[in-house]
């Protein structure tokens, strides 16, 4: 079983639903982090949480550290959020591990 | 704009060179470098850590004699593929903290490696 389990592994949906991401751990850790990955293979950090809830523009992320769980939402989903999405957890020394991602397609 | 960069961008090579890439952090110090590998549809995988002015800390796995890796500044670390082969293909990407305020982390845009 891997240290962080990301659902669904892939993601179809129509421009403007509602969409959620779920990750699973199952290590102690120091934070969370969603990642944003391209096709060309770029990584943009997306948000980084330890507690609560954060919100930037349509995304939102959640994290429930007693369940050792998260979930990224995108709300008015658009084609140009296309991509994979990726969880992963801090643990000592700034060491991240990373789930295998979320292929999500946002068809117009 | 990018606050860390990666060179090259792609690169391909025959089997037996040797590659290097470097990871630049432009608009702050970077106390730790991770490099990263990833293959098509898998997950990244830390290859190792390097801290400026120490020796890597490499992962179970990966031979410290064929990935060098070199944290000379607090700006560059490079990851030198020695005697590349077709099986070291590969995304390569760095991440770097600063060791500052929470956030502060960034990754790199990646190097294609194509070993032929």
């Amino acid at each position: 079983k891997n240290e962080v389990e990301q659902s669904p592994q892939n993601l179809t949906a129509q421009e403007g639903e509602f969409i959620t991401i779920n990750c699973s751990y199952s290590v102690g850790i120091s934070a969370l982090h969603w990642l944003q990955q391209h096709p060309g293979g770029g990584i943009v950090s997306l948000f980084m949480l330890s507690s609560g809830k954060k919100k930037h523009g349509r995304l939102i992320a959640t994290i429930n550290i007693q369940e050792k769980h998260s979930s990224l939402h995108i709300t008015a989903s658009h084609p140009r959020d296309s991509a994979v999405y990726i969880c992963a957890v801090e643990t000592s020394g700034s060491r991240l591990t990373f789930g295998e991602g979320t292929q999500l397609t946002v068809n117009p | 704009g990018a606050v860390v960069s990666q060179h090259p961008s792609r690169v391909i090579c025959k089997s037996g060179t040797s590659v290097k890439i470097e990871c630049r952090s432009l608009d702050f110090q970077a106390t730790t470098m991770f490099w990263y590998r990833q293959f098509p549809k898998q997950s990244l995988m830390l290859m190792a850590t390097s801290n400026e002015g120490s020796k890597a800390t490499y992962e179970q796995g990966v031979e410290k004699d064929k990935f060098l890796i070199n944290h000379a500044s607090l700006t560059l670390s490079t990851l030198t593929v020695t005697s590349a082969h077709p099986e070291d293909s590969s995304f390569y990407i760095c991440r770097v903290t600063s060791g500052g305020p929470p956030d502060t982390q960034y990754f790199g845009p990646g190097t294609r490696l194509t070993v032929l």
